[in-house]
């Protein structure tokens, strides 16, 4: 496979599950990003990782707990979430933190019953 | 706060007609100035992108305007074309401070290219 790619495509959980979502890319690339799309709002940047270590945090909630074993795998773990967490999340990668072009995977839709 | 606002929240075009969405911003220190494209399951795309010094970009149907003074920029899609219909976002990079690198994108614009 090529590009960025992310599993589940969907999925659905209740409030009190454990889930993880997975993101993998394809391109070499040092820069992974974790990325919140809600309708009718702007992509929220979530967590940012070069080089395997984070380098951001945008005040997201503790149910949300990223990891980045390596350079190519990005995952996102979630528990015990609220329904306003349902949205896309998108996985992201660059050549670098701050290349001008980043890569999107095709998201996986979450939603929380 | 809304650094990045983009109008119109949908626009609907004939075929062969102009497509024309806006943005602003309020952070002069945004230093690359991207948009991005989003069909249906898909993630976003870069499509097109302008620094601020320059005041117009084209590539192909496609064209950036510019205008530092007034913190404005905007997609123009000539003869557009129902593929193009997608979610289009307009985004700002910061360029220094703790956000260095970090994309800041508007809400998006729906557009739908009738036939």
């Amino acid at each position: 496979e090529t590009g960025v790619t992310q599993t589940p495509r969907h999925l659905v959980m209740g409030m009190t599950n454990k889930k993880s979502l997975k993101c993998e890319q394809h391109l070499g690339h040092n820069a992974m990003y974790w990325y919140k799309q809600s309708a009718k709002k702007p992509l929220e940047l979530m967590f940012v990782y070069n080089f395997k270590e984070q380098t951001e945090n945008n005040s997201v909630p503790s149910r949300f707990s990223p990891e980045c074993p390596n350079s190519s795998h990005l995952f996102l773990h979630l528990h015990t979430l609220q329904p306003e967490d349902s949205a896309l999340y998108l996985c992201a990668s660059s050549q670098d933190r701050g290349s001008l072009e980043q890569y999107f995977g095709p998201g996986t839709r979450l939603t929380v019953t | 706060q809304q650094q990045v606002k983009q109008s119109p929240q949908s626009l609907i075009v004939q075929k062969g007609g102009i497509s024309i969405i806006n943005c602003a911003y309020e952070n002069t220190a945004f230093d690359y100035f991207p948009w991005y494209q989003q069909f249906p399951g898909k993630g976003p795309a870069l499509l097109i992108a302008i620094r601020p010094d320059v005041s117009e970009k084209k590539e192909g149907r496609f064209t950036i305007s510019f205008n530092k003074s007034a913190k404005q920029f905007s997609l123009h899609i000539m003869d557009s074309q129902p593929g193009d219909s997608a979610t289009y976002f307009c985004a700002a990079r910061a360029g220094y401070g703790g956000s260095q690198g970090n994309l800041i994108f508007g809400k998006g614009t729906k557009l739908s290219v009738k036939p």
